[in-house]
């Protein structure tokens, strides 16, 4: 089955430092998107791609995170400097995109989990 | 921005019993309406989900009912069992942007 992939499971870095994720979408899927999950709490949408296009990226707070998808496949979200508050699951989602038969139908990585000291 | 509420945030039920989640939805041009399942330290699962040009889907135990007039959607599982415990998000999208997710329902279920 097919899945989406993340780098690092975990990551523990001291706040004003830079952290990194990276994500490989299902092949062939156009739209991935990054998700900040909380514990306890829903899936916050940080930035969504329709391949190498952002279309949403409203709620990433664009002063310290920053994310791309250079060639339209494979994506990272970066975050500089991390802060106490970005201690959160980050969950990468991938989906066949506008056109596609199950356009819509997100599958998620199992997520990059950060603690920030 | 889509903005999707659900409730309750929290439901313990018997083995056997029915249990049921709502969700509503702001944005009128959302069509799109899936359910995930979260178990702990896991990724989010797509269990079930219903497009707009339906009012009713089912799947087994569980089942989606969705009124657009209202715009509100609903998540039965009929029969549960202890591994039906779990985080459930309900979602909404308009197609092409803005899949956003409620803040979850924690399900207990006892046996």
């Amino acid at each position: 089955e097919a899945e989406v992939a993340q780098s690092p499971r975990y990551k523990i870095t001291e706040k004003s430092q830079a952290v990194a994720f990276w994500c490989d979408p299902i092949s062939g899927h156009a739209t991935l998107y990054w998700y900040r999950q909380i514990l306890g709490q829903g899936p916050e949408l940080l930035v969504q791609f329709q391949d190498e296009s952002v279309v949403d990226d409203s709620q990433l707070p664009k002063d310290r995170f920053s994310a791309e998808r250079l060639k339209g496949v494979d994506s990272t979200l970066k975050i500089q400097p991390a802060e106490l508050g970005d201690s959160a699951m980050y969950l990468c989602a991938s989906s066949p995109g506008t056109g596609s038969s199950g356009a819509n139908v997100l599958t998620f990585g199992a997520g990059s989990r950060l603690t920030v000291l | 921005g889509e903005n999707v509420e659900q409730h309750p945030s929290t439901l313990s039920v018997q083995e056997g019993d029915s249990a049921v989640i709502k969700c509503t939805y702001s944005d009128s041009a959302s069509n799109y309406f899936p359910w995930y399942k979260q178990e702990l330290g896991k990724r989010p699962q797509l269990i079930i989900d219903i497009r707009s040009n339906v009012g009713e889907k089912k799947d087994q135990r569980i089942a989606v009912t969705l009124n657009k007039t209202a715009k509100h959607f609903s998540l039965h599982i009929t029969e549960t069992q202890p591994e039906d415990s779990a985080v459930y998000f309900c979602a909404a999208s308009s197609g092409r942007v803005d899949m956003r997710f409620g803040a979850g329902t924690r399900l207990t279920v006892k046996p």
